[in-house]
């Protein structure tokens, strides 16, 4: 019930197209639900993140899209760049509980030029 | 304003060994919690402490140990050393133990012979 299950485990596309990560949770008591990316050598930084009360968020070229019935929630990558080359990781943590943030297996995207 | 800072960034120890690694949280940030990183297993919850005291801890052995400071530092140990024990050790930092957001250190990578 505490897993974040995460797919696909990599991905390539081109410059300019849309990667989509999925994931699904099982815990309801989860209530907020962010992306990290992780740069070779650097530690994940928050990315962009939703509550359950949306079904979708917009940042820039980042969405995410959240289906609460379904309890899976996915991030959409717009016109993707070489920049964007990095490892995605969803997690999901429950009210007023940010260290017991649940990660998922993270995806690794390249984004060919 | 200054990120989180971790200590070495890298070392490397052999079997039955001990190890300490420090982080240093973002300045006002009071919970620090720790993550072990590894390719197979993704960002696993090592544990938090907000004011010095451990508030929650994931499932891995005794071997694994950590403290803070009163100036928010935190410390984390690992005693006689394994193998596996091998991966990234990531401290992140967060302004209360309600806040969802999590900042990164670059990680403590240890590789254990």
């Amino acid at each position: 019930q505490q897993q974040v299950k995460q797919s696909p485990q990599s991905l390539i596309v081109q410059k300019g197209g849309i990667p989509i990560i999925n994931c699904a949770y099982e815990n309801t008591a989860f209530d907020y639900f962010p992306w990290y990316q992780q740069f070779p050598g650097k530690g994940p930084a928050l990315l962009i993140a939703i509550r359950p009360d949306v079904s979708e968020k917009k940042e820039g070229r980042f969405t995410i899209s959240f289906n609460k019935s379904a309890k899976q929630f996915s991030l959409h990558i717009m016109d993707s760049q070489p920049g964007d080359s990095a490892t995605y990781f969803c997690a999901a943590s429950p009210r007023g509980g940010g260290f017991k943030t649940i990660f998922g297996a993270g995806t690794r995207l390249f984004v060919k030029a | 304003k200054a990120g989180v800072t971790q200590t070495p960034r890298y070392l490397i120890k052999t079997r039955g060994q001990q190890v300490t690694l420090s982080c240093s949280p973002i300045s006002g940030h009071r919970s620090v919690s720790w993550y072990q990183q590894t390719p197979g297993q993704g960002l696993q919850f090592l544990f938090e402490y907000f004011s010095e005291t451990q508030r929650n801890k994931g499932n891995f052995p005794g071997r694994f140990s950590g403290r803070q400071f009163s100036n928010s530092r935190s410390e984390m140990n690992v005693s006689t050393l394994e193998l596996g024990d091998s991966a990234l050790y990531l401290c992140a930092s967060s302004l209360t133990t309600s806040s969802g957001e999590l900042f990164f250190g670059e990680g403590s990578r240890l590789t254990v012979l």
